[in-house]
């Protein structure tokens, strides 16, 4: 089954506790995503990737990592989550070749709600 | 100025009725547009890509005006399974593969 799994889908912790959120695709999709979506500001992008080793800061970057050492993992770490960091996160991928080859279908995890306390 | 726009609802309609949306964006360099759909904490999956000529998708019509600058989505004989959040995306080629989401117009089918 095509899917993007993410884990864990629920994570509560602290500030200052460094947390991996992990991110996997099976559909060899060049394009992934990282978005947090908070209620009335939609889905911000935090940072996207072209490719293997290619990542770029969207929206919302800071106080985040990513990398891209595999096309089908790209987790999200966050080295030291402050409470503005509570939101629900999603994990998207996608081809790349919509119009003028940017990114067509996204296909979204499941979600990771994080509380930072 | 937000980049994409959409009045966030939520918009009250009964069974049967024909809703109607719009986007609007601000950057004339937009080249890709989707409507998605987003279930109550769910993760929103693509409705339909938003095309020059405009497309059809049974009782989904979406179209895309470039001079005044916004994507609609026209839904007729409105379901209760309809009610969702709508999300509007586009792609400026401006900032490369970076996708700008609007926040959602909600709609809510009542019988």
């Amino acid at each position: 089954e095509a899917q993007v799994t993410q884990n864990p889908r629920y994570l509560i912790t602290v500030t200052g506790k460094k947390l991996t959120v992990t991110c996997s695709q099976n559909m060899n999709h060049e394009y992934m995503s990282w978005y947090r979506q908070d209620p009335g500001l939609g889905l911000r992008q935090i940072y996207y990737s072209m490719n293997v080793e290619v990542t770029d800061k969207g929206d919302v970057p800071e106080g985040y990592k990513v990398s891209r050492k595999e096309k089908r993992n790209f987790p999200l770490i966050l080295e030291s989550p402050s409470p503005n960091q509570t939101s629900l996160y999603f994990c998207a991928s996608s081809l790349l070749t919509g119009l003028a080859g940017g990114p067509y279908e996204q296909y979204f995890g499941p979600g990771t709600r994080l509380t930072v306390t | 100025r937000k980049e994409v726009e959409q009045d966030p609802g939520p918009f009250n309609v009964p069974e049967g009725a024909t809703v109607a949306f719009n986007c609007t964006y601000s950057n004339s360099a937009s080249q890709s547009f989707f409507w998605y759909r987003q279930d109550c904490r769910k993760e929103p999956k693509l409705l339909m890509s938003v095309y020059s000529s405009g497309n059809e998708d049974g009782r989904f019509t979406a179209q895309l005006n470039r001079a005044s600058q916004y994507i609609s989505l026209l839904i007729r004989d409105s379901k209760l399974s309809d009610s969702a959040t709508y999300l509007c995306v586009v792609n400026t080629m401006d900032s490369n593969y970076q996708l700008i989401w609007g926040a959602g117009t909600k709609l809510i089918i009542k019988p």
